[in-house]
């Protein structure tokens, strides 16, 4: 059962464009949110959080809004850059209890120079 | 600051041997979690250890279990290995647990490979 889908697996986009990423979650106790970025042959690091009583968090170019009642979520990467070309991986846990993450399956993203 | 390391990096084992696999966290990390990425897949949660306790895991076959030392670096073991263990194993470490939690930082990976 996946609890955090992300559609769309690929997204290119032009160097200096938005890169905008969806994740959708179906696990209503989820309160905590993450996004990791991943290379091939590295393990996935760590971008940008959110806890579920936001609806927004910044971090230089990246932005991560929530919208609690859809179960969405989205990260909003401006301007695009040619080294954010990897996987993107959105994933969810329930921060009071052991908080385990819920990955989804992830989004490859190409930044055309 | 050294972050998680893993070791080895890369494994093959033939079907039905064991294997362990190690990991240090972050210092000063008392918590530790092992997920397993198959290609095209997100990571998939295995076990979490805190304190050198067992807090969580995941749907995975007794054939997996972990360990925790007093140092709070880890171990995961997988016994008579089918070649659908093959896969990238991660090791994160974060903070805590509960209130106490951080993010979690993962390690570079053990590519495990049964042949």
């Amino acid at each position: 059962d996946q609890q955090v889908k992300q559609n769309s697996p690929s997204l290119s986009v032009q160097e200096g464009r938005i890169s905008i990423l969806n994740c959708d979650y179906t696990n209503s106790m989820f309160d905590y949110f993450l996004w990791y970025k991943k290379y091939p042959a590295e393990g996935p690091t760590f971008l940008i959080s959110i806890s579920s009583i936001k609806d927004k968090n910044e971090d230089g170019r990246f932005t991560v809004f929530l919208n609690k009642s859809a179960k969405h979520l989205s990260l909003h990467i401006v301007p695009s850059q040619p080294g954010d070309s990897a996987v993107y991986f959105c994933a969810a846990s329930v921060r009071w209890g052991n908080n385990r993450l819920a990955f989804g399956k992830g989004n490859q993203v190409v930044v055309i120079p | 600051d050294a972050g998680v390391t893993q070791s080895p990096t890369h494994l093959i084992k033939t079907r039905g041997q064991q294997v362990t696999l190690r990991c240090s966290p972050i210092s000063g990390h008392k918590s530790v979690s092992w997920y397993q990425q198959v290609l095209g897949q997100g990571p998939q949660f295995i076990f979490q250890y805190y304190e050198k306790e067992e807090r969580g895991r995941g749907n995975f076959p007794d054939r997996f279990s972990a360990r925790q030392f007093p140092n709070y670096s880890s171990e995961l073991n997988v016994n008579a290995l089918l070649l659908g263990d093959s896969a990238l194993y991660l090791c994160a470490s974060s903070f805590g647990t509960g209130a106490m939690n951080t993010e979690a930082f993962f390690g570079q990976g053990t590519r495990l490979t049964v042949v």
